[in-house]
């Protein structure tokens, strides 16, 4: 089974610190992918990598980067955490050419 | 652009049927995903169709795929109070999924 953690289920942190959010998949995947889930609003994409050393911008990746220096680890980066980056954030990971992806657990970030 | 509409809410009794619909608007999509999440869970993936297939079985689960209309839906028959999730539809589109805004089901004893 395909297992994608995540480094904390809930984070409260203060306006302006900076967020690491860490993601680890253990089945090899090359491509990893950060979400953030707002009610009605789904799933949006904030950044994904193909692998090692890149990455792609998503549909929302202002206030965001990323790292992913190893295959297995993919970091989100909240350089100045504002409150509007209060939300879920959801790490996945897939195979190349295939587009089913395995979800970590999420993390809940809440920016007072 | 790409867009996925789902409804947001759905509510039946265990033991129903229950229908959740998805629109989708790229005609280009090869694949097209339902996932499931449970309360505090990440999504898990339930089922898939192919995008040249009208429908797919899998045990409760049913999905129909009418590419004409651009229209998804999963059937759950006999839906349980464990059925009681958020459901998203995806499609997969480049190396991407574009997902709907996830339908809460809601099963009443």
């Amino acid at each position: 089974d395909v297992k994608v953690t995540q480094s904390s289920r809930y984070l409260v942190k203060r306006t302006g610190e900076k967020v690491f959010l860490e993601c680890v998949q253990d089945m090899d995947h090359e491509n990893m992918f950060w979400y953030r889930q707002d009610p009605g609003l789904g799933l949006r994409l904030i950044y994904f990598s193909y692998d090692v050393k890149m990455k792609e911008k998503g549909d929302i990746p202002e206030g965001y980067s990323v790292s992913r220096e190893k295959k297995e680890r993919f970091s989100l980066i909240l350089e100045s955490a504002s409150t509007n980056q209060t939300s879920m954030y959801l790490c996945a990971s897939s195979l190349p050419g295939r587009y089913e992806q395995y979800f970590g657990p999420g993390t809940r970030l809440t920016v007072t | 652009g790409e867009d996925v509409e789902q409804s947001l809410f759905l509510s039946v009794r265990e033991g129903d049927s229950s229908v959740i619909n998805c629109t989708y608007t790229d005609s280009s999509s090869t694949y097209l995903y339902w996932y499931k999440q449970e309360p505090g869970a990440g999504l898990q993936l339930l089922t898939y169709i192919f995008s040249n297939m009208d429908m797919k079985q899998d045990q409760r689960l049913t999905v129909l795929l009418n590419k004409k209309d651009k229209h998804l839906s999963l059937r759950i028959a006999d839906t349980q109070t464990g059925d009681s999730a958020i459901y998203f539809c995806a499609e997969g589109l480049g190396s991407k999924l574009i997902f709907g805004q996830g339908t809460t089901l809601q099963v009443k004893p």
